[in-house]
């Protein structure tokens, strides 16, 4: 009965690398969403996607930021030629459908990425 | 403008003692639904409560109860007997159910509860 996973818990990074964030939703779960939480401040959406698709990536910042879900594996957040501003906590949260019912959408512990 | 307002940076509560932590919200949307998480020092996300705008009681779930006032657009947290195990972050949180972004979660900028001994 895994809940969302992802990894890694933390990555350190030096400026001008990339940094790639693996989020596996809950079993039968086809949505996910990525978040990102800035020191001090609460979650802020990102992303919304579904297998194959994204839905939403009005979030996302225009340029170095990309997430997919491919059909098998994964969802994965990369963000390249990274730089100290994107040092955050990035949250995962998947939901079994659209979020149009009442239920709340699980999360997982986060990948907090440091960069140097 | 801003959404979700969580007006206290830190609360502080004796253990054994109730709290409130206060949360007003801002929607032209009739339908919307209303969250709580908890944050503790480890890091992760824990769901506590769920309110529907159109839920006509008050959510409960154990020590956790949502105080639901719609007109002032309010949807204040109180937890019952608070234990050590309490002292952690806590963000409100809303979803409008308007097309399009009913799946996003818009979140205050929490509330820091210590409890003490």
């Amino acid at each position: 009965n895994a809940g969302v996973m992802q990894n890694p818990r933390h990555l350190v990074r030096r400026r001008g690398q990339e940094a790639r964030l693996r989020c596996s939703p809950m079993k039968g779960h086809s949505h996910v969403y990525w978040y990102r939480q800035l020191p001090e401040e609460g979650l802020k959406f990102m992303v919304y996607l579904q297998k194959e698709n994204i839905i939403d990536e009005s979030g996302m910042p225009k340029e170095r930021f990309s997430a997919e879900f491919p059909k098998e594996g994964p969802s994965i957040l990369r963000i390249q030629q990274v730089v100290r501003g994107d040092s955050a906590a990035y949250f995962c949260a998947s939901s079994p459908n659209s979020g149009t019912d009442t239920g709340e959408l699980f999360f997982g512990e986060g990948s907090r990425l440091t960069v140097l | 403008a801003q959404k979700i307002t969580q007006t206290q940076p830190g609360m502080f509560v004796q253990e054994k003692e109730a709290v409130t932590l206060d949360c007003t919200y801002d929607t032209s949307d009739q339908s919307y639904g209303l969250f709580w998480y908890k944050q503790p020092s480890s890091g992760e996300m824990i769901f506590l409560i769920y309110q529907g705008s159109y839920d006509e009681q008050n959510a409960t779930e154990g020590r956790y109860s949502l105080n639901f006032q719609k007109a002032r657009k309010s949807a204040n947290l109180v937890i019952s007997a608070s234990q050590l195990g309490d002292s952690a972050m806590y963000f409100c949180a809303m979803r409008e159910r308007r097309r399009g972004s009913n799946y996003k979660l818009t979140f205050g900028k929490g509330t820091l509860l210590t409890v003490n001994p």
